[in-house]
């Protein structure tokens, strides 16, 4: 079965950092490209970031970039975000999910095809 | 704020047919980029169900259709059903900000 399980999230105070992973199984992580997604408390969907199948391309949201960064291990099938600097607006549901395209398509034209239940993060002191 | 442009919500009937539009601009379904569309239901993480404007993955029924033109693209919903009832998303490229983007997302009510 294709699944993708993510964990690493809890309470953290502004300022702080948080480390997620996204375990990946059931296919060849190392032959996709992989993303992070994040949803606000009752808000809707906001992409945050997105690593190439070998790692020669790293891409962020404007409102993560210099204080996220995304990295993987296609030796474990993971996927990690580093959080640093967190604020109380990055509190969210966090999803890591499969990016897809329906032949040999470019990064622009990927959608995401395997999403995990996500894992919650939480910024408050 | 999103650039993608989705009503807030619809609803209709058990039976009837729905669409959802998405509306854009020239940095993002207007300059080409693939327009992909997801389900998600109450507590659950997002589903696939449109990908590259009018592809339905594996298992989704044909009841979902999903169309493009110029800067906007629309989900349609035939035969509504209650197992509908769901939060539904669009997603593309933006030039302008050198990402993904995703719609504002639509509530549908059946």
């Amino acid at each position: 079965e294709v699944q993708l399980v993510e964990s690493g999230g809890g309470l953290v105070q502004p300022g702080g950092s948080l480390r997620l992973s996204c375990a990946a199984s059931g296919f060849i992580f190392s032959s996709y490209s992989m993303n992070w997604v994040r949803q606000a408390p009752g808000k809707g969907l906001e992409w945050i970031s997105y690593i190439s199948s070998d790692r020669s391309m790293r891409y962020y949201a404007d409102s993560v970039k210099g204080r996220f960064t995304i990295s993987r291990d296609n030796g474990k099938n993971s996927l990690y975000l580093q959080m640093d600097s967190l604020r109380a607006e990055d509190t969210a549901l966090y999803y890591c999910a499969r990016a897809y395209c329906g032949g040999d398509c470019h990064y622009y034209y990927y959608g995401m095809d395997v999403w995990g239940q996500g894992t919650t993060v939480t910024v408050s002191s | 704020q999103s650039v993608l442009t989705q009503p807030p919500s619809v609803s209709g009937a058990p039976g009837q047919r729905v669409t959802i539009s998405c509306t854009g601009s020239s940095s993002n379904i207007g300059a080409g980029f693939d327009v992909h569309w997801y389900q998600q239901l109450p507590g659950t993480a997002p589903k696939l169900l449109i990908y590259n404007n009018n592809n339905r993955p594996s298992g989704v029924p044909d009841r979902f259709s999903g169309s493009r033109s110029a800067t906007s693209a629309s989900l349609a919903i035939t035969g509504l059903q209650a197992e509908d009832e769901a939060d539904y998303y669009c997603q593309s490229y933006d030039s302008s900000l050198s990402g993904y983007v995703f719609g504002t997302g639509t509530q549908v009510t059946v």
